[in-house]
């Protein structure tokens, strides 16, 4: 069992690119998520899905895109990459639980650079 | 915006000794989670708490939960060098499908 598997690991951008962050599961769990860290700042909610076909935005979702066309993919797209969007990006996924969000299941992150 | 914080930022002990480490939130949960990241790691689940519950164990990990004080503890005990690690907490709110994570406190453990 890979678990939750990111790609790539390491992307260097520049200001203006566009990119895409590839996110899958093998666990078949429902929910999958994106976070971003920064220094200081802890983990914040970009965008998550409940379950394929589904996305909706957190808690700092500008700038970002995402697609869940398949219920193991979580795809997280930047259009224009700009510096501020330098940070390790989390993909995530849990299983659905009817009575509040369980654990989550980690990804080892993705690290972006934006010059 | 951070809905746990915790408490302290930094922390470095010996091995052997006993670390603690606290959580507070703003709103009413559903449940509270721990969470360990190693450097350069994503971040592994250590434990869940629900806002019923008052104490619970994991081995050498011991967590409480005081909902009036909108609070939370995680207690490790006879520290190892590999235990350090950042730790976050993280909340679930009624409704929501989502955790909201603390910006996390950093142990140290010295051999």
């Amino acid at each position: 069992n890979a678990g939750v598997t990111q790609t790539p690991k390491f992307r260097v951008l520049k200001t203006g690119q566009s990119m895409t962050l590839l996110c899958a599961q093998d666990m078949n769990h429902e929910y999958m998520y994106w976070y971003r860290q920064d220094p200081g700042m802890g983990l914040r909610l970009i965008h998550y899905s409940v379950g394929e076909g589904t996305t909706a935005k957190g808690e700092v979702p500008d700038g970002y895109n995402v697609s869940r066309l398949k219920k193991q993919n979580f795809l997280l797209g930047l259009e224009s990459a700009a510096p501020s969007q330098t940070s390790v990006y989390f993909c995530a996924s849990s299983y659905r639980r009817e009575w509040n969000t369980g654990e989550l299941f980690f990804g080892e992150g993705s690290r972006l650079t934006v010059l | 915006s951070q809905q746990g914080e915790e408490d302290p930022q930094a922390l470095s002990i010996q091995e052997g000794e006993n670390a603690t480490m606290n959580c507070s939130y703003k709103t009413s949960i559903n449940n509270l989670q721990w969470y360990r990241q190693n450097s350069g790691r994503g971040l592994v689940h250590l434990i869940l708490i629900r806002s019923n519950e008052r104490e619970k164990h994991s081995g050498r990990l011991r967590v409480t939960l005081d909902t009036s004080k909108k609070s939370s503890s995680l207690l490790i005990t006879a520290s190892r060098a590999a235990d350090t690690a950042s730790y976050f907490c993280a909340t679930a709110n009624s409704g929501y499908s989502t955790l909201t994570f603390g910006k996390g406190t950093m142990l140290l453990v010295s051999p």
